[in-house]
């Protein structure tokens, strides 16, 4: 059983282009977070969806960040028009359908790392 | 969400136990406590959670006082492999909301 995979491990983008950011969950884990990581700084949550569904997206900044989890494929976290502050390290984590509030596990992919330049 | 404290640095010995201590006063009956660690350039990794009586897994122990005011993470026998920063989170609700806090950064000797 494949871990949370994420894609691409390292991504470069100039000012202004677009970031696509990819996490496949650990099968048969319907629900996914992002978290974002800035240098030097700590883990902060974006954003939870469910398959089609955007549950909690408190933690997304309000302008350029969007993310989805189609009924088929990855879940994408998209960051448009980029600049250097979105350098970061952006995290996936699935985990299945909670048995019971707070008694569930998450597993965590290994990062996408994206750098502004 | 709930607030948790942790020292911010420790130490240890390799081979040796190693007690992570986290304290969590306001923490409410339905809070789970739980640990993830995150090793260098690495996602973070879940560890052990619970909720009042002591948990044990292959990873760790999780021992939490009677009026669960705080907890205990307890490494047996630390391998270098366990330097990391370990985090101390309450959860609650239906998802896993993470909040990570600063967390303890645990460096291993040989």
């Amino acid at each position: 059983n494949a871990g949370v995979m994420q894609n691409p491990r390292h991504l470069v983008r100039r000012r202004g282009q677009e970031a696509r950011l990819r996490c496949s969950p650990m099968k048969g884990h319907s629900h996914v977070y992002w978290y974002r990581q800035l240098p030097e700084e700590g883990l902060k949550f974006m954003v939870y969806l469910q398959k089609e569904n955007i549950i909690d997206e408190s933690g997304m900044p309000k302008e350029r960040f969007s993310a989805e989890f189609p009924k088929e494929g990855p879940s994408i976290l998209r960051i448009q028009q980029v600049v250097r502050g979105d350098s970061a390290a952006y995290f996936c984590a699935s985990s299945p359908r909670a048995k019971q509030g707070g008694n569930t596990e998450a597993f965590f992919g290994q990062g996408t790392r994206l750098t502004v330049v | 969400d709930a607030k948790t404290t942790q020292p911010n640095s420790m130490e240890s010995n390799e081979e040796e136990p190693v007690h992570l201590p986290c304290n969590h006063s306001t923490i409410s009956g339905t809070d789970y406590i739980h640990w993830y660690r995150q090793l260098p350039s690495q996602g973070p990794e879940y560890v052990i959670h619970g909720l009042t009586s002591n948990v044990n897994n292959r990873m760790a122990s999780l021992a939490i006082a009677e009026d669960r005011k705080s907890s205990t993470l307890i490494l047996h026998r630390a391998t270098l492999r366990d330097a990391a920063v370990y985090y101390c989170i309450l959860l609650t609700g239906g998802y896993n909301k993470l909040i990570f806090g600063a967390g303890t950064r645990l460096a291993v000797h040989p």
